[in-house]
């Protein structure tokens, strides 16, 4: 069975940092793309950035509102996807999920979220 | 960027009855070298990640039941839910994948009527 859990989640003030961790169990984590996907309290799915495999060089992509604050990065070797986000503005409060893509789409694979709120 | 837009927003059905939502992408998300479209279908209950319905724009995932059907080409799709029970009330999202760079539509949320 494929799981994803997240952690690190929490209240921080604006212009602080948070890193985030998903530890994947189930699925050959060194093999698949990984996104993280948030979503604001009543709004949709928003998309923040995804790290492609080591082999691919693991290439990074962000959404444009966290270009520039939020860095993803991976160990292969703990089965770990880490979201370091800083700079955090109020608009970031959101839950956060880690996604994999497996052999369908890009997040065939969800964890379970972690909030983070954005407030002084 | 590829824009989803789904309709409607909102969507109040009897049970029993039948339930359509449609999705409708910037650009097609057909691709050429597999003839696939990049296109899935999520279902979104609060409290819990969203679940992969439908990939490949028509094929059901696993343990998905056959209630749940997605349609469509090019860059208008469609899922319907042929017959609403009471645990399909969640939102549900459009995804295209064609883009690495993925996007959802806004959501549809599914109601009782």
């Amino acid at each position: 069975e494929v799981q994803l859990v997240e952690s690190g989640g929490g209240l921080v003030m604006p212009g602080g940092s948070l890193r985030l961790s998903c530890v994947v169990s189930g699925f050959s984590f060194s093999n698949a793309w990984m996104n993280w996907v948030r979503q604001v309290p009543g709004k949709g799915l928003e998309w923040v950035g995804r790290i492609e495999t080591h082999v691919e060089g693991e290439t990074t992509d962000y959404a444009a509102p966290v270009k520039g604050r939020f860095l993803i990065s991976r160990d292969d070797s703990k089965n770990t996807l880490y979201l370091q986000m800083n700079s955090l503005q109020i608009e970031d409060t959101a839950v956060y999920y880690c996604s994999l893509g497996a052999n369908k789409t890009n997040t065939d694979y969800w964890g379970q979220g972690t909030l983070v709120t954005v407030s002084s | 960027d590829i824009v989803m837009t789904q309709s409607p927003d909102s969507l109040p059905v009897s049970l029993g009855e039948r339930a359509t939502i449609n999705c409708t992408s910037s650009q097609s998300v057909l691709h050429s070298s597999n003839n696939k479209h990049y296109l899935a279908w999520y279902q979104h209950k609060p409290g819990q990640p969203p679940r992969l319905l439908i990939y490949w724009a028509s094929t059901r995932e696993f343990g998905v039941p056959d209630r749940f059907r997605g349609s469509g080409s090019g860059t208008d799709f469609t899922l319907t839910i042929s017959s609403l029970q009471a645990e399909d009330v969640a939102v549900y999202y459009c995804q295209q994948y064609y883009r690495a760079s993925i996007t959802f539509g806004q959501g549809t949320r599914l109601e009782i009527k």
